[in-house]
């Protein structure tokens, strides 16, 4: 089993509409979760750390879910320019993150 | 602030050929360095990360090396370059343990 896993999507929504995805992990362990967004032919950068109790940031909404090992991204009404690979990124040890293959959105008009 | 800086942004290299990417790090003492790559549509691949000065742990056994001559200075090197190596070389940097990992620009590296 991979340490971290994504859906690949496509997930390709409206403008306006609110998308979810999951991320699942496999060490139990684990006690950091981040989620990263990634444009065609860049870095990933960092959109939001994920604490215990969720957290949300603007139309971002992260959450935790440690008894099935898998945390979440949602993002409300959509824009044009949300659409990005998104990588959710899981602590493996101390100093190691393990990340996924990401998630592609794409938000159309 | 932090900042990461690493160059070359692009890369053309014949096979065979030697590789030297350089990062650094600015406004942070002591940080951890990491070296990924990524190739076309897919993961990050961890090569090679540091928890200080000299102190360097290899992921993947490849022809690929790193150093750490200097606290917020990492370098990935290769004697001979081959065509698998192909791909974008993303340095990274964090902070103590819990934190996030922030990425420099990334070197997309072409071997032809």
């Amino acid at each position: 089993r991979k340490e971290v896993e994504q859906d690949p999507g496509p997930f390709n929504v409206p403008e306006g509409a609110t998308v979810a995805f999951n991320c699942t992990y496999s060490n139990s362990a684990s006690q950091s979760f981040f989620w990263y967004r990634q444009d065609c032919r860049k870095e990933p950068k960092l959109l939001m750390s994920v604490y215990s109790s969720g957290n949300e940031d603007g139309r971002f909404t992260a959450q935790l879910n440690r008894a099935s090992q898998y945390i979440s991204l949602l993002i409300r009404d959509s824009k044009l320019s949300d659409s990005a690979t998104y990588l959710c990124a899981v602590n493996i040890n101390d100093y190691k993150l393990s990340f996924g293959a990401g998630t592609t959105v794409t938000v159309r008009a | 602030s932090q900042t990461i800086h690493q160059w070359p942004a692009t890369l053309v290299q014949p096979v065979g050929s030697p590789l030297s990417l350089e990062c650094t790090v600015e406004g942070t003492s002591n940080p951890n360095l990491y070296w990924y790559r990524q190739a076309a549509g897919r993961g990050l691949q961890l090569l090679f990360y540091s928890v200080g000065i000299g102190q360097i742990s290899s992921e993947v056994p490849q022809n690929l090396s790193a150093s750490r001559p200097q606290d917020r200075q990492f370098i990935l090197s290769s004697k001979k370059l081959l065509l698998s190596d192909s791909g974008f070389y993303l340095c990274a940097w964090s902070g103590t343990r819990g934190q996030p990992q922030h990425f420099g620009d990334g070197t997309r590296l072409s071997i032809l």
